[in-house]
């Protein structure tokens, strides 16, 4: 157990709706990380925060936004879904600024867009 | 741009013999990180082992150590003496100082499959 809790784990939902994935970093871990794997993309980072703040941006579209809250707690909020958004979200935490050190990963949540 | 280029989509090996996954990486950078996570069917990810690329030493964790070619910008993981639980999804990864600040780059990956 990494420490990291994703929640929600499975969500279906359908093409031009909205939803919000949420992530509780591991104890005493100050930034997130959320990242998009799908099966052709790969791994792709797409937002990082740290103590509240965004610090880093990938490739996250236009339709997408996230926010860390005061209690460190983040949450991805995915709207006007499309089929190719279907995909693995992963959540991270570590203690640091930067992800030079160990990243502790939740087990992600699996979107589905029908 | 930062990349990272893993070369072998899927690999076998037996239990108890050894096997080397291969990775490259492409950066103008001269202080960074690299990785190897792994993702079990369990699909959780988890660090195998870290690199920084300022250290000549290759990184070692028990069973699993790095070949960092700095010059060659190569960055293999060796997995000895392979135990059934090692097989998963093995991802290099690179961070940097630069344009790279706060993104880990994640290639491809490589499926491992140790049979018994």
């Amino acid at each position: 157990d990494s420490g990291v809790t994703q929640t929600p784990k499975h969500l279906i939902t359908a093409t031009g709706q909205r939803v919000t994935l949420r992530c509780s970093p591991r104890s005493g871990d100050l930034s997130v990380y959320w990242y998009q794997q799908s099966l052709d993309q790969g791994l792709q980072f797409l937002i990082q925060y740290y103590n509240g703040e965004e610090r880093a941006k990938g490739n996250i579209l236009e339709r997408f936004s996230a926010q860390q809250f005061p209690d460190l707690h983040s949450e991805l909020n995915l709207s006007s879904l499309e089929l190719g958004d279907s995909a693995l979200y992963f959540c991270a935490s570590s203690v640091s600024e930067r992800p030079t050190g160990e990243l502790f990963f939740g087990e992600g949540s699996r979107l589905t867009v029908l | 741009a930062q990349t990272v280029t893993q070369s072998q989509p899927e690999m076998s090996v037996q239990e108890a013999e050894t096997v080397t996954l291969s990775c490259t990486y492409d950066t103008s950078e001269n202080n960074y990180y690299l990785f190897w996570y792994k993702q079990p069917p369990s699909r959780q990810m988890i660090l195998v082992i870290r690199q920084e690329a300022y250290k000549q030493q290759n990184a070692t964790e028990n069973r699993f150590s790095v070949n960092f070619q700095k010059a060659a910008k190569s960055f293999s993981l060796k997995i000895s003496d392979s135990q059934l639980g090692d097989t998963a999804m093995y991802f290099c990864a690179f961070t940097g100082s630069g344009t790279s600040y706060g993104k880990l780059t994640f290639g491809q990956g490589t499926i491992l499959t140790v049979h018994p």
